[in-house]
């Protein structure tokens, strides 16, 4: 497998833009994860998905980002409009889940650095 | 409500000598994960070792082994024969019955030649 994949791996755009963030997790996995990355706020879980219907999304930030999960193999974050503070790296990551089963780890892709100028 | 906590925001070691990472979580949950992943420079986030929380041994991987102690609810890295290419930020991470998984702050670790 050749892993979780993450497109663009680098984006730059100007404040207002809208960028779309993609993602394609592991055949198989049914636990979809986006994660953002900052110095300055560390690791943050924005929303995630188990089946492809979103479980949890009150870690995204406000109503610029939004996130799909239309299949099992793609997931997209949008953010809309873009803003300076919205840069940082964004992580994608799929893990499967079964029921009350926690020992399957979160397989990560490359993520996108994101910058907005 | 479910959290870790990584005390050690950096950490420096020499060459082939062992180095424990800290990490400490918080759950109500009787069933739970323990995990940890490395962060080198180009920023991927690799798994390195998981626990789970009826598990009676530490867990092992090769260098990296899990100090899991249940009831002071700590789950520490140890890295044995540290290489320079251990060098990288590393994360605990918890999941729990809400499938979410949990990540602490991070360390930094510098192994020193």
């Amino acid at each position: 497998d050749a892993g979780v994949i993450q497109s663009p791996r680098h984006e730059v755009t100007e404040m207002g833009q809208e960028v779309t963030l993609r993602c394609k997790p592991i055949s198989g996995h049914n636990s979809l994860f986006w994660y953002r990355q900052t110095m300055m706020r560390g690791l943050e879980l924005l929303i995630y998905f188990n089946n492809n219907v979103p479980i949890d999304d009150s870690g995204m930030p406000e109503d610029r980002f939004s996130a799909k999960m239309p299949n099992a193999s793609f997931s997209t974050l949008k953010i809309q409009p873009s803003e300076p503070r919205d840069s940082a790296v964004y992580f994608c990551a799929s893990s499967l889940w079964a029921g009350r089963s926690q020992n399957t780890e979160a397989f990560f892709g490359q993520g996108t650095r994101l910058t907005v100028v | 409500a479910q959290k870790i906590t990584q005390t050690q925001p950096g950490m420096f070691v020499q060459e082939k000598e062992a180095v424990t990472l800290d990490c400490t979580y918080d759950t109500s949950d009787p069933s739970y994960g323990l995990f940890w992943y490395k962060q080198p420079s180009s920023g991927e986030m690799i798994f390195l070792i998981y626990q789970g929380s009826y598990d009676q041994q530490n867990a092992t991987e090769g260098r990296y082994s899990l100090n899991f102690q249940k009831a002071r609810k700590s789950a520490n890295l140890v890295i044995s024969a540290s290489q320079l290419g251990d060098s990288a930020m590393y994360f605990c991470a918890m999941r729990a019955t809400g499938n979410q998984f949990y990540f602490g702050t991070g360390t930094s670790l510098t192994v020193i030649p």
